[in-house]
């Protein structure tokens, strides 16, 4: 039972435009949740995050929105750079730090120049 | 920042021998870390919860005899594969939450191993 979905393994957007990656979730109790981005052969990289009492959270070109009625969160990266290019997990937390990340499946997302 | 380092970053051993992999948060302490193996075009597979000082949490599948953890210090978590097989070759990534508090995990930069 996947608690946390990614239910597009990938995406491509042209340099300059907007990138959307969506991300769905099944446990009511996730009151945190964040977006890491990876490239092949490395660890993931934290990117941005949200709480679950904020509805949006901004930095720089990176965007998260939360609507805990849909239990849907997305990532919006504006402009879109090809060094975006990497797959961008959505991850989710039901406790605090000690508590182990619920990790989606990922989506890859290339850039095209 | 956050920095979390894994050595080795690749290693090949033949199948049989066992294999230390070291998780190291540089510049914060990190009362939990955790274990992740992924494989191709998959997610990230969490193996075990690691907590400084106590034993490890595994996850429902992931052998504790064959992969064992140890956190002996609040910087230091070490996942080792014994009698490795080729079926354990992946990639193995660690994470930490850094012991002042935060949802966040940062991640080290992950180990490769293959088993001939």
């Amino acid at each position: 039972d996947q608690q946390v979905k990614q239910n597009s393994p990938s995406l491509s957007v042209q340099e300059g435009r907007i990138s959307i990656l969506n991300c769905d979730y099944t446990n009511s109790m996730f009151d945190y949740f964040l977006w890491y981005k990876k490239y092949p052969a490395e660890g993931p990289t934290f990117l941005i995050s949200i709480s679950s009492i904020k509805d949006k959270n901004e930095d720089g070109r990176f965007t998260v929105f939360l609507n805990k009625s849909a239990k849907h969160l997305s990532l919006h990266i504006v402009p879109s750079q090809p060094g975006d290019s990497a797959v961008y997990f959505c991850a989710a937390s039901a406790g605090s730090g000690n508590t182990p990340l619920v990790f989606g499946k990922g989506t890859r997302l290339s850039v095209i120049a | 920042g956050a920095v979390v380092s894994q050595h080795p970053s690749w290693v090949i051993c033949k199948s049989g021998t066992s294999v230390k992999i070291e998780c190291r948060s540089l510049d914060f302490q990190a009362t939990t870390m955790f274990w992740y193996r992924q494989f191709p075009k998959q997610s990230l597979m969490l193996m075990a919860t690691s907590n400084e000082g106590s034993k490890a949490t595994y996850e429902q599948g992931v052998e504790k005899d064959k992969f064992l953890i140890n956190h002996a210090s609040l910087t230091l978590s070490t996942l080792t594969v014994t009698s490795a097989h080729p079926e354990d070759s992946s990639f193995y990534i660690c994470s930490a939450s850094k012991s002042t508090g935060g949802y966040e995990q940062y991640f080290g930069p992950g180990t490769r191993l293959t088993v001939t």
